[in-house]
């Protein structure tokens, strides 16, 4: 299948610093990529779609001056956490689709995952 | 507003077991259905995805079906072995903009 990249795996910064995320897609390309957040113990929860070339879409309640996101090309969008506060702590995962019409069954590949802890 | 339901919440069978996992939506109007499998702290790994019109998908020893008409899919798991253990996830896709609504998940442990 296709391969969604994400780094970095873990992140460790202190308060207030502003964290970097990139998810890639390696071996397709994606106009539309999805950010998600996962606290521990629960489901994945939808934070915002990543349309390239465009503005995101947040969800309710999600900040977007908080949450940037950034899908300058049809390979790479990036998340940074502006002023990153402890509880921000959580893992992000991103996941793309193919925008390949013969490959586009709807399927969504992810990425690994970034384990952020704010200090 | 389409709600995804995974019954049960954890689930714990001996190696070699086979067994079921349910998933339920209030609302058939499904584009499309996928299976995921998340170890403790990993990313997602895509099982199998469901087209609206298909009926059931297999991949290895893993089976998912699929009636829109009674809302619910079912993963088949069959010879369970301890490295299936996991949290498997299910989510439905209404639309061509593809966002997933998920499932809470059922946690998975095979005992060997």
């Amino acid at each position: 299948g296709a391969v969604v990249s994400q780094h970095p795996s873990w992140v460790i910064c202190k308060s207030g610093t502003s964290v970097k995320i990139e998810c890639r897609s390696l071996d397709f390309q994606a106009t539309t990529m999805f950010w998600y957040r996962q606290f521990p113990k629960q489901s994945l929860m939808l934070m915002a779609t990543s349309n390239e070339g465009s503005k995101a879409t947040y969800e309710q309640g999600v900040e977007k001056d908080k949450f940037l996101i950034n899908h300058a090309s049809l390979t790479l969008s990036t998340l940074t956490v502006t002023s990153a506060h402890p509880e921000d702590s959580s893992f992000y995962i991103c996941s793309a689709r193919d925008r390949t019409p013969i490959a586009n069954t709807g399927e969504l590949f992810f990425g690994e995952g970034s384990r952020l802890t704010v200090l | 507003k389409q709600e995804v339901t995974q019954i049960p919440a954890a689930l714990s069978v001996p190696e070699g077991e086979n067994l079921v996992l349910n998933c339920s939506f209030t609302d058939s109007a499904i584009y499309n259905l996928q299976w995921f499998r998340q170890d403790p702290g990993k990313g997602l790994t895509s099982l199998l995805l469901i087209q609206s019109s298909q009926r059931e998908q297999t991949s290895g020893r893993l089976n998912a079906s699929l009636d829109k008409s009674s809302g619910r899919s079912t993963l088949y798991i069959a010879a369970s072995q301890p490295g299936d253990s996991a949290t498997y996830l299910c989510a439905v896709t209404m639309d061509s903009n593809y966002q997933l609504i998920w499932g809470a998940g059922t946690k998975l442990i095979i005992k060997p």
